[in-house]
């Protein structure tokens, strides 16, 4: 299975970007990148996926670089709510098994 | 839209016995993944299944068995339960079975501890 690499936390002040990297350089040309959130308490929640373009939604922003060997996963303003571990996850096309890593803590102060 | 339902929520069983773990997943979703999740070695793939196939498992021995139903429910079953068993055992559904990779939907999870 392909291996991201992400840093283990990162902290935040309330109403800022976040910037959250992930470096994936054995990624295949098939793998999509999923990012997934989990909360305190709760299970995993999708956050966002790409392939090879960058990608927005209601959530957060993914840049993937040219190459395919990192992306960042933006959020435009943090808030308290966003805290919580992030996992950047390479997803093989057509199979639904997601291979999570140790992922990154983010802590959001006010 | 109801979400990912897991039963039970809490649970506690003792060296040497048996769990079965239920998930009921959201309507219209036929795709149905097990995961384990310990502070040790993180979120781990168990098993998928779609349309009652069981179609990707993770590396897991054989105590470790799953099933689906034609309704799309699935149950995970472990036997001859030990100490390190004990994790939170999450379920995801997921509407798509095919080649495009939809998100996963999770339930808040089976918390079982093992004495």
């Amino acid at each position: 299975d392909a291996k991201t690499t992400q840093p283990n936390s990162m902290e935040s002040n309330e109403e800022e970007p976040v910037h959250l990297p992930c470096n994936h350089s054995t990624i295949s040309g098939t793998d999509y990148i999923h990012w997934y959130r989990q909360l305190p308490s709760q299970g995993p929640e999708y956050v966002i996926h790409g392939l090879t373009s960058n990608v927005n939604n209601r959530m957060a922003s993914l840049a993937i670089a040219e190459d395919r060997k990192s992306s960042t996963l933006i959020l435009h303003r943090a808030t308290l709510r966003d805290a919580a571990v992030y996992y950047c996850i390479l997803r093989i096309t057509g199979f639904q098994k997601l291979v999570f890593g140790t992922g990154t803590r983010l802590l959001v102060s006010p | 839209k109801a979400g990912v339902t897991q039963t039970p929520r809490y649970l506690i069983k003792t060296r040497g016995q048996q769990v079965t773990l239920s998930c009921s997943p959201i309507s219209g979703h036929r795709s149905v993944s097990w995961y384990q999740q310990t502070p040790g070695q993180g979120l781990q793939f168990l098993f998928e299944y779609f349309s009652e196939t069981q179609r990707n498992k993770g590396n897991f021995p054989g105590r470790f068995s799953g099933r689906q139903f034609s309704n799309s429910r699935s149950e995970m079953n472990v036997s001859t339960l030990e100490l390190g068993d004990s994790a939170l055992y999450l379920c995801a559904s997921s509407f798509t079975g095919g080649e495009y990779p939809g998100e996963l939907f999770f339930g808040e999870g089976s918390r079982l501890t093992v004495l």
